[in-house]
């Protein structure tokens, strides 16, 4: 166990329609990542937020997006949801902003869209 | 563009050998980091090692060592006496540092590692 959470763990939705993922950091780290792992893109790093702020923007879609409220937890917001958007989406937490080093992972949630 | 590649899509050995994941990467950037990351069947992800452009040191931890040479943009991982808990899907990345940091952070297709009993 990480010691990151995800929530939920599987999802299930309509194209079109907006969800929105949560994760929940280990005890005392600051940075939260989350990732994209589809069988067409393979991985893909999508945004960091560190304490609260925005610390790095990957190939997140205009569609999505995220933050990170003051009690450190992150949440991913996917909107006008299409077929391709069917994944897992991780999220990985870390103890400072230092750049992706000593990540842990949550389980993951996957989301299906139909 | 940034390029990672695993040439080697699938591996099987046998407990106790010694296995080499290959990983060869395309940067115009000095300052990167490059990355290994375990997908074990159970899916969660794990981080095994991040390593700065300007280190070719090589590192051993445990089991495992990575062998890092920019003459030939590699970043190899090498398990000596694989177990069966080692069979996984292994991912090597790259990113940029610096003013870029964050963006093009790029996974490579990933290698199917089974260990057989």
């Amino acid at each position: 166990d990480s010691g990151v959470t995800q929530t939920p763990k599987h999802l299930i939705t309509a194209t079109g329609q907006r969800v929105t993922l949560r994760c929940s950091p280990r005890s005392g780290d600051l940075s939260v990542y989350w990732y994209q792992q589809s069988l067409d893109q393979g991985l893909q790093f999508l945004i960091q937020y560190y304490n609260g702020e925005e610390r790095a923007k990957g190939n997140i879609l205009e569609r999505f997006s995220a933050q990170q409220f003051p009690d450190l937890h992150s949440e991913l917001n996917l909107s006008s949801l299409e077929l391709g958007d069917s994944a897992l989406y991780f999220c990985a937490s870390s103890v400072d902003g230092t750049d992706f080093y000593e990540q842990y992972f949550g389980p993951g949630t996957r989301l299906t869209v139909t | 563009a940034q390029k990672v590649t695993q040439a080697q899509t699938e591996i099987s050995v046998v407990e106790k050998e010694d296995v080499t994941l290959d990983c060869v990467y395309e940067t115009r950037d000095t300052t990167y980091y490059l990355f290994w990351y375990k997908q074990p069947p159970s899916g969660e992800l794990v981080f095994l090692i991040r390593r700065n452009s300007f280190d070719e040191q090589n590192e051993i931890s445990g089991r495992y060592s990575w062998n890092f040479q920019k003459s030939t943009s590699s970043f190899n991982f090498t398990i000596t006496a694989s177990q069966v808990v080692d069979s996984a899907v292994y991912f090597c990345a790259l990113s940029e540092a610096g003013d870029n940091y964050g963006q093009n952070f790029v996974f490579g297709p990933g290698t199917r590692l089974s260990v057989l009993p």
